[in-house]
């Protein structure tokens, strides 16, 4: 139980779009969802945070207008990454939480690799 | 702001060693403490989470000790095996009202054949 995925597992992409990951709860509703990125050598930070039905809440230094967060439903967040430059590449990971209980135990996602070329 | 720091950064070990991982992180206000594992371009597989009131927890031939007043978690790894070849990320759940998981950069383990 507790599996979260995410789609795509790998996206190659242009100098200037966009690109939307989605992350899903599979068999579980997820109160809160978290977006983190993983450079080569570094630790994960952590980008946003989302709450069903309401507005992320972003990292200081993270812009929210760049990495736009959707999480409509339970099961499903979407992380936007517009107007996409090769500074963006990196690994996405996504996690959530389990609704109803404590947000302490997050369940990651495989996660996506972007390359911006 | 919560700081987590791995040491070593990287380890190579023959196959059949004991060895140990460390982690230590600045605040001590945390509510519990995590080891994953990463393997090569993929996501994380939680290993073992340790609650700030427990001092350690095992699975199988892992177990992970916390000792919160000093800032330091260890992860020990018994009789290891060339499949335990991966990054370990260890990282702690903190901040308040405003909690958050915060991780270190990770130690990658090598176990030769």
């Amino acid at each position: 139980g507790a599996v979260v995925s995410q789609h795509p597992s790998r996206v190659i992409c242009k100098s200037g779009t966009s690109v939307k990951i989605e992350c899903r709860s599979l068999d579980f509703q997820a109160t809160t969802m978290f977006w983190y990125r993983q450079f080569p050598k570094k630790s994960l930070m952590l980008m946003a945070t989302s709450n069903e039905g309401s507005k992320a809440t972003y990292e200081q230094g993270v812009e929210k207008d760049k990495f736009l967060i959707n999480h409509a439903s339970l099961t499903l967040s979407t992380l936007t990454v517009t107007s996409a430059h090769p500074e963006d590449s990196s690994f996405y990971i996504c996690s959530a939480t389990l609704a109803g209980v404590s947000t302490d135990t997050q369940y990651f996602g495989p996660g996506t690799r972007l390359t911006v070329l | 702001k919560q700081e987590v720091t791995q040491i070593p950064a990287a380890l190579s070990v023959p196959e059949g060693e004991n060895l140990v991982l460390n982690c230590s992180f600045t605040d001590s206000a945390i509510y519990n403490l995590q080891w994953f594992r990463q393997d090569p371009g993929k996501g994380l597989t939680s290993l073992l989470l340790i609650q700030s009131s427990q001092r350690e927890q095992t699975s199988g031939r892992l177990n992970a000790s916390l000792d919160k007043s000093s800032g330091r978690s260890t992860l020990y790894i018994a009789a290891s095996q060339p499949g335990d070849s991966a990054t370990y990320l260890c990282a702690v759940f903190s901040g308040g009202s405003n909690y958050k998981l915060t991780f270190g950069k990770g130690t990658l383990l090598t176990v030769n054949p």
